[in-house]
């Protein structure tokens, strides 16, 4: 199994609507990251958070919410759609400092979003 | 703000020949990290680079961090169709004393038979 899933892999919903993507993790990580690709720019932060009562904004958080429900889900939200919030947005967890590990980001499989 | 660019921004190389994809940091890099992505999908670590002309291989891909720490390069070795895809680096932002990455624009790799 997976150790970083996404719900919806790919959806379409139009402007104004409410959708949420579901993030859930395995890895046992305090550290979960929404980002969203598009093509020529990258990856981009949205939001991220440290434990559940520790969450903060990224580089693109206009327009997004989001939650964290327990150590292991991270949701987030769009309240009105827009077309340009058509992307792919990626989940990842990642280590703390100091534990050892190689401290890499895992991500999960990415969740296709269409606004029409 | 760190920022960091990738060249190419893409390549088509045959098959059995070499490659070179750069990263460039605008400031000193404490972590840099690559990743690769097949098209549409996920991202798949690769390797993590931390100190001052560093080098690290897997298999057919190494790595390496110059001594000043702004610039990574990975080579790719008798490039495989199995290569093909997106190549992100990313890099550790201290200047947010957290431990976010930000991402290059990334490499697309394309290789034919």
């Amino acid at each position: 199994d997976a150790d970083v899933t996404q719900t919806p892999r790919n959806r379409i919903t139009k402007t104004g609507k409410r959708i949420m993507l579901e993030c859930s993790q395995t890895k046992g990580h305090d550290r979960m990251y929404w980002y969203r690709q598009d093509p020529g720019l990258g990856l981009r932060l949205i939001y991220y958070s440290f434990d559940v009562k520790d969450i903060n904004k990224g580089e693109i958080s206009d327009g997004y919410s989001v939650s964290r429900q327990a150590q292991a889900k991270f949701s987030l939200s769009l309240e009105s759609a827009i077309p340009n919030q058509t992307a792919l947005y990626f989940c990842a967890t990642r280590d703390p400092p100091g534990t050892g590990s190689s401290y890499e980001q895992y991500f999960g499989p990415g969740t296709r979003l269409t606004v029409t | 703000s760190q920022e960091l660019e990738q060249s190419p921004q893409s390549l088509i190389v045959q098959e059995g020949k070499n490659l070179t994809i750069n990263c460039t940091s605008s400031k000193t890099l404490y972590g840099l990290y690559w990743y690769k992505q097949k098209y549409g999908e996920g991202l798949i670590f690769l390797m993590m680079l931390q100190k001052g002309g560093e080098e690290k291989s897997h298999e057919k891909i190494t790595a390496k961090l110059d001594e000043k720490k702004q610039q990574s390069s990975l080579h790719i070795t008798a490039s495989q169709p199995s290569h093909a895809g997106i190549y992100l680096c990313g890099a550790d932002s201290p200047q947010y004393n957290t431990d976010k990455l930000i991402f290059g624009t990334g490499t697309r790799l394309q290789v034919f038979p």
